[in-house]
């Protein structure tokens, strides 16, 4: 089983709708997750980290995590055709001093 | 405030020949990782450091070398460039790792080609 694993995709949302990007992980040492954006020919982006239980919620992105059940996740409201591009989890231990990124999930918005 | 800067942007490299990607960070980040990406995947490891003077190696070392004797470098060697090691790498930086509140900054990437 890999450390980081998320729905494989690609996800296809219309403009408007709510996409939800999923990444569990197998360590339960593990506290801290983000998430990044990678837009196509671009370098991965920082959006958002979690490291508590419940929702975190940026703009129109919230983020969830629940520990008991490992499992992360990526809401994005209101998606916008802008909001098209590659999504990578990832986390890890405190101490490992490296993150393990899952593989990612390609999310298409259409107008 | 640059951040993380990787030169170059693009390489082409005969079989055989040897290279260093050069990266940067001009935010006093301890720690430096060196990632490729093949296209259509995700990111592979190759060497990370956690402070001057120490690096280990990731899930895909071999064929590569790295150093880091500034906290701002973190040079990335190819020696006997193979075909297999044409990719996208990326170099990233971070305060503190995995830590609460870290994160990567990404470099904008070296697109190598190995002919």
């Amino acid at each position: 089983q890999k450390e980081v694993e998320q729905n494989s995709g690609p996800l296809s949302v219309p403009e408007g709708a709510i996409a939800s990007l999923n990444c569990t992980y197998s360590d339960r040492g593990s506290q801290s997750f983000f998430w990044y954006r990678q837009y196509s020919g671009k370098s991965p982006e920082l959006i958002m980290f979690i490291y508590s239980n419940g929702d975190k919620e940026d703009g129109r992105f919230t983020a969830q995590l629940n520990k008991a059940s490992q499992y992360v996740s990526l809401l994005i409201r209101d998606s916008q055709p802008s909001d098209s591009a590659t999504y990578l989890c990832a986390g890890g231990l405190p101490n490992a001093g490296k993150s393990t990124f899952g593989d990612g999930t390609t999310l298409t918005v259409k107008p | 405030n640059a951040g993380v800067t990787q030169t170059p942007k693009f390489r082409i490299l005969k079989i055989g020949q040897s290279m260093t990607l050069q990266c940067t960070q001009d935010m006093n980040h301890n720690y430096m990782y060196w990632y490729r990406q093949d296209p259509g995947m995700g990111l592979k490891l190759i060497y990370y450091s956690v402070g001057a003077g120490i690096t280990d190696k990731g899930e895909v070392p071999n064929g590569y070398n790295v150093s880091r004797s500034t906290t701002e470098d973190f040079p990335l060697r190819l020696e006997l460039a193979a075909p297999s090691q044409t990719s996208v790498y990326f170099c990233a930086s971070s305060y503190s790792g995995n830590r609460v509140g870290s994160g990567y900054t990404f470099g904008s990437g070296t697109r190598l080609t190995v002919v």
